[in-house]
């Protein structure tokens, strides 16, 4: 199975500043034939399911605001927020679906500092 | 609108058997294939398995092969899951999930609508 870490377990960041969250898979998730990174990251608040923000690793979800961005190749991924909003409170997951099983990263919770 | 509807929360005991059901509308529902999720408390998300869309072809993941069932009746556009044998840590909320098109219809793609989830309490 691919596992796959997440880093930091949570954080504490000022409105308006930037957060970023790490993700690193144990096998690369680039898939060769087309180029893609089998790599998505959703948000998920208390009492709701995952919410997608971003897939291929960098293409973000229609109605996703634009401080969501995500980077990376291979093995290591960034999901970044611009400028975090009181509303982005949230634990966030990262997803490989390069191969079966599908798996997750343990999720980085985000609050306010 | 899209939308996956999911049946309510289960209390089974240690060996028993649980048959989870998601409803969807909102979309060509023979076109699309079905992912299932779980989350135990303070867990991280767990992939189940997927049924594919055309023929109906289903993958489950190792864990839970053997114990997981995932069918569909496509005249309700239902998907279900039925896990069986269950025991204490399969106490969990329980999500389906679609796949977009974009993803060929195959069981490597990412999630771009989630059922509200279905909390199963195994307890004796």
């Amino acid at each position: 199975d691919i596992v796959v870490t997440q880093s930091p377990d949570s954080l504490a960041v000022s409105l308006g500043e930037r957060a970023t969250i790490n993700c690193k898979s144990s096998r690369s998730v680039l898939y060769s034939s087309d180029n893609k990174n089998y790599l998505a990251w959703y948000q998920q608040k208390p009492g709701q399911p995952p919410n997608l923000l971003i897939y291929w690793a960098s293409t973000r979800e229609s109605g996703v605001p634009d401080r969501f961005s995500g980077s990376g190749s291979e093995t290591d991924f960034t999901l970044t927020i611009s400028s975090l909003q009181a509303e982005d409170v949230a634990v966030y997951y990262c997803h490989q679906y390069y191969t079966t099983p599908l798996t997750f990263g343990g999720g980085t919770k985000v609050e306010i500092k | 609108q899209v939308q996956l509807v999911q049946s309510g929360a289960e209390v089974k005991k240690p060996g028993a058997s649980v048959k989870v059901s998601c409803k969807t509308s909102g979309y060509t529902f023979t076109r699309y294939a079905m992912h299932w999720v779980r989350q135990a408390p303070g867990q991280r998300l767990e992939w189940m398995g997927w049924i594919n869309a055309g023929n109906e072809n289903t993958r489950y993941s190792p864990k839970f092969q053997g114990r997981v069932t995932i069918t569909r009746d496509t005249s309700a556009s239902t998907d279900y899951m039925e896990l069986s044998s269950l025991r204490s840590e399969d106490t969990a909320v329980y999500y389906c999930a679609r796949s977009p098109l974009s993803c060929d219809n195959t069981a490597y793609c990412h999630f771009d609508h989630w059922g509200q989830g279905t909390l199963v309490t195994v307890s004796s």
